[in-house]
């Protein structure tokens, strides 16, 4: 039981290069969720989605976009690749309101 | 503005001793916080779940309090092991039921055997 992965673990990448992380959940849960964690900030959520096909944005959404196709899944893309999104990004799951949430192992994403 | 307040200094304690983080938070009226843990190069693991109805919750060593009048949750290890060690989160529901969550920013706590 895979539970909730992430690829890549690591990436470094060029400023102005498109990025996308993935995120793959093997327990259909239907929220889903994109994190970045940054010192002095800790968790700030980016996006989230309730079901396939319906995302929503979180506090600092500003420069990503995501999709949902597929429930089990939840890409994260950067368009335009700033230092500023230097950054570990975290994703999570779950099955609603008040339940908790599992998290990824997380990227580690260094832009130069 | 909404706002999550932990401590920002990191807690040392004694092994065998208890120890207690505070969570503050203003503005709202959360119907439930959530506390997780978080080691180094890792994602944050869910330890408890209380809602606003209710004062305590435990789990294990474990214990959870939630003062809604004074906007606070207290998180308690008690007999603490170097194995405790790790950042400490706290999480509230501030999207009015939206399955939102909005994090502390943490707080370290280092058992000295």
């Amino acid at each position: 039981d895979a539970g909730i992965t992430q690829s890549p673990r690591y990436k470094i990448t060029e400023t102005g290069r498109q990025v996308t992380l993935m995120c793959h959940q093997t327990w259909s849960h239907s929220y889903m969720f994109w994190y970045r964690q940054d010192l002095g900030h800790g968790l700030r959520l980016i996006y989230y989605s309730a079901a396939a096909d319906i995302t929503d944005k979180g506090e600092v959404p500003d420069g990503y976009v995501v999709s949902r196709s597929k429930t089990e899944n939840f890409p994260l893309t950067l368009e335009s690749a700033t230092r500023s999104q230097t950054s570990v990004y975290f994703c999570a799951s779950n099955k609603g309101p008040a339940y908790e949430q599992y998290f990824g192992p997380g990227t580690r994403l260094t832009v130069t | 503005s909404q706002k999550i307040e932990q401590n920002s200094e990191a807690l040392n304690i004694q092994e065998g001793k208890t120890a207690t983080l505070t969570c503050n938070y203003t503005n709202y009226s959360p119907a439930y916080l959530q506390w997780y843990r978080q080691d180094p190069g890792r994602g944050p693991v869910f330890l408890l779940l209380i809602r606003e109805n209710e004062k305590e919750k435990r789990k294990e060593r474990l214990k959870v309090t939630f003062d809604t009048t004074l906007k606070q949750s207290l998180f308690h290890i008690t007999a603490s092991q170097p194995a405790d060690s790790a950042t400490y989160l706290c999480a509230l529901d501030m999207s009015g039921g939206n399955n939102r969550l909005a994090f502390g920013k943490g707080n370290q706590v280092v058992v000295i055997p």
